[in-house]
C-alpha cells in the first residue's frame, strides 16, 4: 500500500529565504508526482507535475526534484515571499484496477514572515 | 472561467438528510474524481470515473453514490448523512490516466 510522508509538518521562515520541502513515498511504482498548494478554505492549485521518467521540473521560483528509486521528492522555493504562505501537498499517482489515483501526503504548512 | 467547479461551496445539514454535491469540468477531460479531506486535512480518494464509468470505489459506504450523466459532470449524492461525513469534498479531473489533475474549490459539508 502506497504511503506518502511529508516533512516537516510545519515550517516558518523569514521573507527572502530559500527553503526545501520534503516528500517520501513507500512504493516506487508511480506514474508521476504532483505538488499542490492549498490556501486556507480554498481548493488545490497544481504547482508542478514530474513524470516518473523525469528528474526535475521548474516553474518560476519553484523547482521540484524526483528520485523514484529512493522514493523521494523535494520542492525548492527560492526567495520566499509572504504570498507563498500556504499548505503544500505532495501526491503520487499510482495505478489501481485499470485506473489511477493520487495518494496524498498530509502536507507542509509554510508560513513566510515579512 | 473556472475549469472545475463545484456547488455548493458550503453545505450545512442535519443528520439523516440526503444531499447532493455537483461537479462540472469544462476542460474536456475523460477522468473525474471525488476526494475527501477530513478534519486532519488528510486527502483521500473516494471515487474515480473514466468516460462516465466507475473505475475506483475506495471502500466508501454505499450511502455515497456518484453519478456521471456525461463526461463533464460527476455528482455526489449522500444518503442518510452522519456526523462523520463532515469534511471538505473535492472534485477533480484529468485529461486521461496518468495526467495532471485539476481540483475544484471544494465543498465544505457540515452535518449537525
Amino acid at each position: 500500500k502506497q504511503e506518502v510522508t511529508q516533512i516537516p509538518a510545519a515550517l516558518s521562515v523569514p521573507e527572502g529565504e530559500n527553503l526545501v520541502l520534503n516528500c517520501s513515498f513507500t512504493d516506487s511504482a508511480i506514474y508521476n508526482l504532483q505538488w499542490f498548494r492549498q490556501d486556507p478554505g480554498k481548493g488545490l492549485t497544481s504547482l508542478l507535475l514530474i513524470q516518473s521518467s523525469q528528474r526535475e521540473q521548474t516553474s518560476g521560483r519553484l523547482n521540484a526534484s524526483l528520485d523514484k528509486s529512493s522514493g523521494r521528492s523535494t520542492l525548492y522555493i527560492a526567495a520566499s515571499q509572504p504570498g507563498d504562505s500556504a499548505t503544500y501537498l505532495c501526491a503520487v499517482r499510482t495505478s489501481q484496477g485499470g485506473s489511477e489515483k493520487l495518494v496524498f501526503g498530509k502536507g507542509t504548512k509554510l508560513t513566510v514572515n515579512p | 472561467d473556472t475549469a472545475v467547479s463545484q456547488t455548493p461551496k458550503y453545505l450545512v445539514t442535519q443528520m439523516g438528510n440526503d444531499k447532493s454535491i455537483k461537479c462540472e469540468q469544462n476542460l474536456g477531460h475523460d477522468t473525474m474524481y471525488w476526494y475527501k479531506q477530513d478534519s486532519k486535512k488528510f486527502l483521500k480518494i473516494m471515487f474515480s470515473y473514466n468516460n462516465k464509468e466507475l473505475i475506483i470505489n475506495e471502500t466508501v459506504p454505499n450511502r455515497f453514490s456518484p453519478k456521471s450523466p456525461d463526461k463533464a459532470h460527476l455528482n455526489l449524492h449522500i444518503n442518510s448523512l452522519e456526523l462523520g461525513d463532515s469534511a471538505v469534498y473535492f472534485c477533480a479531473s484529468s485529461r486521461t490516466v496518468g495526467t495532471e489533475a485539476f481540483f475544484g474549490q471544494g465543498t465544505r459539508l457540515t452535518v449537525v
